[in-house]
């Protein structure tokens, strides 16, 4: 297997402005996660997707937050109008059904 | 939601010393991982242990569903093994399942 793959691995922004991260999880797991991770904190869960259908949302998800894994396989983080609390390490990692979470590297997004 | 504690929150270590990290987690769980987080961020998967004890290598894992507790020991410690340390747990149930929560992790150093 080829490894959970993310894009950008780094991301600097202006405070207001939008951003989308791409996850491309193992080919054939099911279960997509988003996780976001700040300084000196373990990450945090986000949203999970299996297959197309997004089955939860943290409350850290504010309204300016959204996902999508359109056909099942990649899935797209997007926030809008930026803030400089949303600097961050945002993770992702797939699953098959019930099983071991493997993680991607990473996008570190820098919001100024 | 879980609460999940890892001690010690810091470990520094000689080359060749062996450690045990804990993590205590307040409800019953349907698995639990740990994870190695290198000094570029990347999550290193290390055991998916619901209950029962694993080795590989110099590491093994026990976990106790039954008390609510896991460890992780290392042995003959190496400076690769300096990092982050974290276990997650996931609580399971409803649309609940594959929902990792993860503690403050243990701050690994190991010296030569």
């Amino acid at each position: 297997d080829t490894g959970v793959s993310q894009d950008p691995r780094h991301k600097i922004t202006k405070r207001g402005q939008n951003v989308t991260f791409r996850c491309d999880p193992i080919s054939e797991h099911n279960r997509l996660y988003w996780y976001r991770q700040t300084l000196g904190q373990g990450p945090e869960f986000l949203t999970y997707f299996q297959n197309e259908a997004q089955l939860e949302k943290s409350r850290l998800l504010s309204d300016r937050f959204s996902a999508e894994r359109p056909k099942g396989s990649f899935s797209t983080l997007e926030i809008q109008r930026t803030e400089q609390g949303d600097s961050a390490m945002y993770l992702c990692a797939s699953s098959r059904l019930a099983d071991e979470q493997f993680f991607g590297p990473g996008t570190r997004l820098t919001v100024l | 939601g879980i609460q999940v504690e890892q001690s010690p929150p810091d470990l520094i270590l000689q080359e060749g010393a062996n450690s045990t990290l804990r993590c205590n987690f307040s409800d019953s769980v349907n698995n639990l991982q740990w994870f190695h987080q290198n000094p570029w961020g990347q999550l290193i998967n290390l055991f998916y242990i619901p209950s029962g004890t694993k080795q590989n290598g110099r590491l093994s894992a026990t976990t106790v569903a039954t008390e609510r507790y896991s460890l992780l020991y290392i042995s003959s410690s190496q400076t690769t093994d300096s990092g982050v340390y974290f276990c997650a747990p996931e609580r399971g149930g409803g649309t609940s399942y594959g929902k990792l929560t993860f503690g403050q992790g243990t701050i690994l150093t190991v010296h030569p």
